[in-house]
């Protein structure tokens, strides 16, 4: 099993809907879950974190996070074209100290007019 | 408040040949992270830097290399390039050891090996 894991896509939703990106973690000992966004040939931005369960909202992005289910996901309402980029999924895992991110593979979404 | 500079952005090399990245932390930040990033992957963890000495490290070879300097600014040294070191690598600095507060990446260096 990988450490973190994402559906690779590519999620194709139409302007206005509501985006789901999934992630799932291995390790259960990890306390924060971060989401970025990386537009094609850019480095990963940073746009949500977690640390509790339950749901957070920023904005247009909402974070929800199940600790007993090892599951954290991105919602995106109201999807717009510039929304189109990967989303990566990272944790720092106990183990080493929460010294490092493990990324997922990321998600491509694609918001289509 | 300046956030993280690498240089350079992009470089081309050839193989067998060693390259050195740098990268330049927030003001105020005492460790660096270094990840590389090949297509269509995420980015892994390739060491960490804390006031100095080495903080960590994942799955690469001694061919990897680093150095972080009293102003908090690092290096990544890699010596006898091979075609699949071509991949993306960024740089984070962050305060403290931990990452369970996240960080932001520069703008990151793109090398090729031909």
């Amino acid at each position: 099993q990988k450490e973190v894991e994402q559906n690779s896509g590519p999620l194709s939703v139409p302007e206005g809907a509501i985006a789901s990106l999934n992630c799932t973690y291995s390790d259960r000992g990890s306390q924060s879950f971060f989401w970025y966004r990386q537009y094609s040939g850019k480095s990963p931005e940073l746009i949500m974190f977690i640390y509790s369960n339950g749901d957070k909202e920023d904005g247009r992005f909402t974070a929800q996070l199940n600790k007993a289910s090892q599951y954290v996901s991105l919602l995106i309402r109201d999807s717009q074209p510039s929304d189109s980029a990967t989303y990566l999924c990272a944790v720092p895992p106990r183990s080493g100290g929460y010294n490092k991110l493990i990324f997922g593979a990321g998600t491509r979404l694609a918001v289509h007019p | 408040e300046t956030g993280v500079t690498q240089s350079p952005t992009h470089l081309i090399k050839t193989r067998g040949q060693q390259v050195t990245l740098r990268c330049s932390s927030q003001s105020g930040h005492n460790t660096v992270s270094w990840y590389q990033q090949a297509l269509g992957q995420g980015p892994q963890f390739i060491f960490q830097y804390y006031r100095e000495e080495e903080n960590g490290r994942g799955n690469f070879p001694p061919r990897f290399s680093g150095l972080q300097f009293p102003n908090y600014s690092s290096e990544l040294n890699v010596n006898a390039l091979e075609l699949d070191d071509s991949a993306l690598y960024l740089c984070a600095s962050s305060t403290g050891q931990s990452t369970n507060y996240g960080y932001t990446f520069g703008s990151g260096t793109r090398l090729t090996v031909v």
